[in-house]
């Protein structure tokens, strides 16, 4: 069991560019998470997919935010155009079943700086 | 609304004496309840979880916890630190179809 594999490990880029956050979530899970941890605001859940379906996107920020998972295998959430404000370390967890009903298994993060 | 507290932003304990960890919650029927770990640079691993049955739960590391109904806790606790405990420690919990609540973290120091 690899885990979950989210890449890059570190991400710098500058304002107003396109950033694409990935996520491999460990085979069998159905369920999959995307989280933001910042210092401020703790760990805030962006989306959660379910068998490959959007079922709550309320936690992205705004129309910038999009996440997709074409399937039962990948993820990506991209920022575009990136601010410095999403600055923050993002997390991808997976589990078996839906939200809280078996635990999550997180990826190692993504720290991502915009300047 | 439905949430989970911890009350201790940051706790400093000897190497080698006891820790307990507080979390509170608010949910009106009996919660699922978890403790995860962060270690500096990765991402959360779970240490335990409640849904039912005995109070007091066993987890890995050495760690338990006991849900405390009447006091809407679930603390996690542990008899003696290892330096290698030092990390950032979240409760979670919700009920059954709600989405899952993380607190606010607790960080742990642990003096030599």
């Amino acid at each position: 069991d690899a885990g979950v594999i989210q890449s890059p490990r570190h991400e710098v880029t500058e304002m107003g560019q396109e950033v694409t956050l990935r996520c491999k979530p460990i085979s069998g899970h159905n369920s999959l998470f995307w989280y933001r941890q910042t210092m401020m605001r703790g760990l805030e859940l962006l989306i959660y997919f379910n068998n490959n379906v959007p079922i709550d996107d309320s936690g992205m920020p705004e129309d910038r935010f999009s996440a997709k998972m074409p399937n039962a295998s990948f993820s990506t959430l991209k920022i575009q155009p990136s601010e410095p404000r999403d600055s923050a370390v993002y997390f991808c967890a997976s589990s078996t079943l839906g939200q809280g009903l078996s635990p999550l298994h997180f990826g190692n993060g993504t720290r991502l700086t915009v300047t | 609304a439905q949430s989970v507290t911890q009350p201790d932003i940051h706790i400093t304990v000897s190497e080698g004496a006891s820790l307990e960890l507080r979390c509170n919650y608010s949910y009106g029927a009996t919660p699922y309840l978890f403790w995860y770990v962060q270690s500096p640079g990765q991402g959360l691993q779970l240490l335990l979880k409640y849904f039912s049955g005995d109070t007091l739960v066993q987890g890995i590391k050495g760690f338990e916890a006991e849900f405390k109904r009447s006091q809407s806790s679930f603390n996690l606790r542990k008899p003696s630190v290892h330096w290698s405990d030092a990390a950032e420690y979240f409760c979670a919990g919700n009920n059954a179809g709600n989405m899952l609540t993380f607190g606010g973290g607790t960080r742990l120091m642990v003096k030599p």
